[in-house]
């Protein structure tokens, strides 16, 4: 019943590595997402995508990239991992009603626990 | 963008109905209301939407009031597995983007 499946639920990198968080969705959504969750801080949104190859910038982009080749598979990439990247990652996705007027719930996964060291 | 404010924290007994408020004073007329809540340890879980009309699912009601200013999400007999940060949200835009407030932590005694 897995929808969302994000790679790694734990994850220890060094500072200035190239890290890349994989999110797989099996439900053929067009819309994906990856937020970051901090204590005290919330869920902030870093990057969304409406379509292959299409993305968006969320809140808090900087330090960060990412990559939609195929509709099932979101990306983040972090070009050079910093201390302050230390976080979860939350990826998510839904689906376009069509209309403009988005009311489909949106489907998360489980996280991925990154440390920065 | 419309915004929303709910009560930091919430206490219910075990097998009491719970009633999580949200105002959003600012709302459209076309922004839909959508509640998740997440459990320790795990990402956001969807739990109920509406526009207009209260809604009714497997786990929870939404009533929505006449003016869409407010609204108040009920989980009919709390158990300890409903112990959750619920969120309130107006998706933005078109496709779903979804911002999360603070919530509100709801704590279930038993």
């Amino acid at each position: 019943d897995v929808k969302v499946t994000q790679s790694s639920r734990y994850l220890v990198k060094r500072t200035g590595e190239k890290v890349f968080l994989e999110c797989v969705q099996d439900m053929d959504h067009e819309n994906m997402f990856w937020y970051r969750q901090d204590p005290g801080l919330g869920l902030r949104l870093i990057y969304f995508s409406y379509d292959v190859k299409m993305k968006e910038k969320g809140d808090i982009p900087e330090g960060y990239s990412v990559s939609r080749e195929k509709k099932e598979r979101f990306s983040l990439i972090l070009e050079s991992a910093s201390t302050n990247q230390t976080s979860m990652y939350l990826c998510a996705s839904s689906t376009s009603t069509g209309t403009g007027l988005f009311a489909t719930e949106a489907f998360f996964g489980q996280g991925t626990r990154l440390t920065v060291v | 963008d419309a915004k929303t404010t709910q009560p930091n924290s919430m206490e219910s007994n075990e097998e009491e109905p719970v009633h999580l408020p949200c105002n959003h004073s600012t709302i459209s007329g076309t922004d839909y209301i959508h509640w998740y809540r997440q459990l320790p340890s795990q990402g956001p879980e969807y739990v109920i939407h509406g526009l207009t009309s209260n809604v009714n699912n497997r786990m929870a009601s939404l009533a929505i009031a006449e003016d869409r200013k407010s609204s108040t999400l009920i989980l009919h007999r709390a158990t300890l597995r409903d112990a959750a940060v619920y969120y309130c949200i107006l998706p933005l835009e078109y496709g779903n983007k979804l911002v999360f407030g603070a919530g509100t932590i709801l704590r279930v005694k038993s």
